[in-house]
């Protein structure tokens, strides 16, 4: 079945780490890809979109992913957290001429102070 | 400018209840999806809404319906609710004009069926 896989269910760092999450999809063909937050008690937010161009695309809060077509991977990284940067975080794909957004389950991400 | 809102926060019903939830988009914003949100998953989309019509439809059974009023706010509404309904329900909204697919989200609404 098409999917969004997220790797880690909940990742533990300290601040100042760096941050990959990762996010697998497994659709053909053309995809658009996103990445969003949802802080405690707030909205879900977009992070970053990867439509085309340079796969390498940056977001709010020195957040960026890369997108490698070969591996279906649309990854998140951050060189520095900070403790602000504890939340939720959905990798979604969604296909050209269709309004329907998959989400993969999320990463809770704790930054210990 | 008030971004997407939904009402109520919170709801409470019983097996077999039917239920109406509300959303009204963004301002400037004429396309409204909503999402399904279980404890620990991600958001599934159930349909969307342009023009007061729906425009696609996730998997979701026919209890799930909705409807979009001409000032673009909308409603979703369940019926013969199941205790496997109770999730955080999700409006999102954007307008047609933008090439990005840039989505806002609302707070949602969190249902408990009992």
């Amino acid at each position: 079945a098409q999917s969004v896989s997220q790797h880690n269910h909940h990742v533990i760092l300290s601040e100042a780490a760096s941050l990959e999450l990762g996010c697998n999809y497994s659709y053909g063909g053309t995809v658009n890809l996103f990445w969003y937050v949802q802080y405690p008690g707030q909205h879900l937010q977009l992070l970053l979109k990867y439509f085309s161009g340079d796969p390498l695309v940056k977001g709010i809060k020195g957040f960026e992913a890369e997108f490698i077509k070969s591996k279906f991977s649309f990854n998140l990284r951050k060189p520095s957290v900070q403790w602000s940067d504890t939340a939720e975080y959905f990798c979604a794909v969604k296909l050209p001429n269709n309004n329907d957004m998959r989400f993969g389950a999320g990463t809770r991400l704790t930054v210990k102070p | 400018d008030a971004g997407v809102t939904q009402s109520p926060t919170h709801l409470i019903k019983t097996r077999g209840q039917q239920v109406t939830l509300r959303c009204s988009p963004k301002s400037g914003h004429d396309t409204v999806s909503w999402y399904q949100q279980a404890l620990g998953q991600g958001p599934q989309f159930i349909f969307q809404y342009y023009e007061e019509e729906e425009r696609q439809r996730g998997n979701f059974p026919d209890r799930f319906s909705g409807h979009q009023f001409p000032n673009y706010s909308s409603e979703l509404n369940v019926n013969a609710l199941l205790l496997g309904d109770s999730a955080l329900y999700l409006c999102a909204s954007r307008g047609t004009g933008t090439g990005s697919y840039e989505q806002y989200f609302g707070p949602g609404t969190r249902l408990t069926v009992t």
